[in-house]
């Protein structure tokens, strides 16, 4: 079955812009959750969706938002773009208990 | 507020040996999960394998194997017969019975030579 599939791959944008990423759980699971790479950070949770509500949000600015669609997917919007905000960002789908699948992440770079 | 820690930043292991990759966390909690996460320059996360607190039984996968000790809150893993393909940043993981949240170690980057 297909993984979960993040678009895009590489993203740049500049200071004050906004932005939108998109990912599409394997079929069938209905949570999705968010977190962003730094080197200087780690891994860190954003958020998490189930069945379309934010079911857990990290510690992260109101700057960050998402959403979950019927089918799912999800979206991730960073508004009001900051140079702290370069990381990648990836995904998970899943189901309690058993792991959860990463996608291949978003790259995102804000000059 | 828990905790993972991944004390060993870099090791490095020869092709066909064994090597062991520490971790400790911090819970209140009694029940949880515990992973091992494997992240090679794709970037793409890949679990390597997953372990149930209440479970006493160490976790198996092939040539991956962890020590869990649950009172010393200690997870390590295992990685027997080293390939290069082994090669990777490797995350320990802990997560509550509930919800999807995931806290990982600051990762443990693993070279494996020829």
């Amino acid at each position: 079955k297909a993984g979960v599939t993040q678009t895009p791959r590489y993203l740049i944008k500049t200071r004050g812009q906004q932005v939108t990423l998109s990912c599409s759980p394997i079929s069938g699971h209905r949570s999705v959750s968010w977190y962003q790479q730094t080197p200087g950070q780690g891994l860190q949770f954003l958020f998490e969706y189930f069945s379309e509500t934010q079911r857990n949000k990290g510690n992260f600015p109101g700057r960050f938002s998402g959403r979950q669609f019927s089918n799912s997917r999800s979206e991730m919007n960073v508004s009001t773009l900051e140079l702290g905000d370069s990381a990648l960002y990836l995904c998970a789908s899943g189901r309690q208990g058993y792991g959860y699948t990463f996608g291949s992440g978003t790259r995102l770079t804000v000059v | 507020a828990q905790t993972v820690t991944q004390s060993q930043p870099e090791m490095s292991v020869q092709e066909a040996e064994t090597v062991t990759l520490s971790c400790t966390y911090d819970t209140s909690e009694s029940d949880y999960y515990l992973f091992w996460y494997k992240q090679p320059p794709s970037r793409q996360m890949i679990l390597v394998i997953r372990q149930e607190a209440y479970k006493q039984q160490n976790a198996t996968e092939n040539r991956f194997s962890v020590n869990f000790q649950k009172a010393a809150k200690s997870f390590s893993l295992k990685i027997s017969d080293s390939q290069l393909g082994d090669a990777a940043m490797y995350f320990c993981a802990y997560k509550e019975t509930s919800g999807s949240r995931l806290t990982f170690g600051e990762g443990t980057q693993l070279t494996v030579n020829p």
